[in-house]
């Protein structure tokens, strides 16, 4: 099945520093989802990106699918930007695989 | 909308003894997940369901973990008997349909602790 792997595992970053997320998955894939779960466990979705580049506020990713990698950048992080990030993808109708996290703190 | 409903929050169990999650999906959608998540990993799934069938349950321990998900709405996951690896936080999940694309929307999960 298909792997997928996160880079860093932690960042630590200061209040208004900007932070690069990597994602990287063995294998073509048609949906590639990033997440941000807070300190209370709650997945919220950021992204649904299986290819190209996406922006919403200070979060934008870019999937490129040919290298099997995306990137979740975060500009001007702030404290609640804090928890962990999971990408997931998928190929056809087979289960989301999730990658290991990637844990970020934002500290003041 | 109302997002993906999960009950209860928090449970703590002893070992051998029997537990059970309940999941309400977002409505109209067909496609439901239950994902397990142990502490400093990412979420694995366990079941997924298409209405009221079952699409995947390759990773569920099938010997002690059960899930219903009657009338195609909600669910139900039952672990009967809980081992001590069972602490993890059990994760509902729905889409709307269970094709190509589209986001899985998450509930806010049920940590369970076995002592």
């Amino acid at each position: 099945g298909i792997q997928v792997e996160q880079s860093p595992p932690d960042l630590i970053l200061q209040e208004g520093a900007n932070s690069t997320l990597r994602c990287n998955f063995s294998d073509s894939v048609n949906n590639l989802q990033w997440f941000h779960q807070n300190p209370w466990g709650q997945l919220i979705n950021l992204f649904y990106i299986p290819s190209g580049t996406k922006q919403n506020g200070r979060l934008s990713a870019t999937t490129v699918a040919t290298e099997r990698y995306s990137l979740l950048y975060i500009s001007s992080s702030q404290t609640t930007d804090s928890g962990v990030y999971f990408c997931a993808s998928n190929q056809g109708a087979q289960k989301l695989v999730f990658g290991q996290g990637t844990r970020l703190t934002i500290n003041p | 909308e109302a997002g993906v409903a999960q009950s209860p929050r928090y449970k703590i169990i002893e070992k051998r003894q029997s537990v059970a999650f309940w999941c309400n999906p977002i409505s109209g959608h067909a496609t439901l997940y239950w994902y397990q998540q142990i502490l400093g990993q990412g979420p694995k799934l366990l079941i997924q369901f298409q209405n009221n069938g079952v699409v995947d349950d390759s990773q569920l321990p099938k010997d002690r973990f059960s899930a219903e998900r009657l009338k195609g709405v909600d669910s139900t996951l039952k672990i009967q008997p809980a081992k001590l690896e069972d602490s993890a936080v059990y994760l509902c999940a729905s889409r709307q349909w269970g094709g190509l694309g589209n986001t899985q929307y998450f509930g806010p999960g049920t940590r369970l602790t076995v002592l």
